[in-house]
């Protein structure tokens, strides 16, 4: 079975300071990690995934995170927040249990960024 | 490319009447989702399609629901009849092959039921 944690719901922190958004997971096989941002009114995007190569991965807007399996976390990452990274944020679990078909979402964590 | 298309985008009817959302994938990917979006509830797998086959409808909530594929560029969500509880944002999201991929999505259909 496969499960996927965020551990905060909600991240408030002022423009230019570093973001961290947690995440924790279960998997029984090797597992595609994904970190989703959406936007107000908007579909989700992918900001960046992880598939069994390097464990830290660079995503888009400079955002980036480290897979550690000893501590089954995938943690988001931004060295300066911008006014426009304010939004949800999604960690996303995938693996061969299901064929590969289901993918798992987390609860969400909403980002909010201060002038 | 251009994404996965979902219509309607916002849709505001009267409980008891159908509702029918439509999806059209990206062309070559073989796996298809349907999700709902609420404040309460978050984002819930509804039910997912691989190669035009409903592979898992758990979660599709009750008989009202029906999602079908009748070829691998065309899905629809039915409600009927629908009720106020199943407003919410639907979104329609697709996967080429292999488990490592990622889900594309649509910018979603806004559901208001009054």
């Amino acid at each position: 079975a496969q499960s996927v944690t965020q551990l905060d719901s909600h991240v408030s922190v002022s423009e230019g300071t570093p973001v961290l958004l947690r995440c924790n997971y279960s998997s029984s096989y090797s597992p595609s990690l994904f970190w989703y941002v959406q936007h107000p009114n908007k579909g989700l995007q992918l900001l960046l995934k992880y598939t069994s190569a390097a464990t830290l991965v660079k995503g888009i807007n400079g955002f980036e995170a480290e897979f550690k399996k000893s501590e089954t976390s995938f943690h988001l990452t931004k060295p300066s927040a911008h006014m426009s990274d304010a939004a949800e944020y999604f960690c996303v679990v995938s693996d061969g249990s299901t064929g590969g078909f289901k993918t798992i979402f987390g609860a969400g964590t909403r980002l909010f960024v201060k002038a | 490319d251009a994404g996965v298309i979902q219509s309607p985008r916002h849709e505001v009817t009267e409980m008891g009447q159908e509702v029918t959302l439509r999806c059209k994938p990206i062309s070559g990917h073989n796996s298809l989702f349907w999700y709902r979006q609420t404040m309460m509830r978050g984002l819930e797998l509804l039910i997912y399609f691989n190669n035009n086959v409903p592979i898992d409808d758990s979660g599709m909530p009750e008989d009202r629901f029906s999602a079908k594929m009748p070829n691998a560029s065309f899905s629809t969500l039915k409600i009927q009849p629908s009720e106020p509880r199943d407003s919410a944002v639907y979104f329609c999201a697709s996967k080429g092959t292999g488990n490592t991929g990622e889900l594309f999505f649509g910018e979603g259909s806004r559901l208001t039921v009054l």
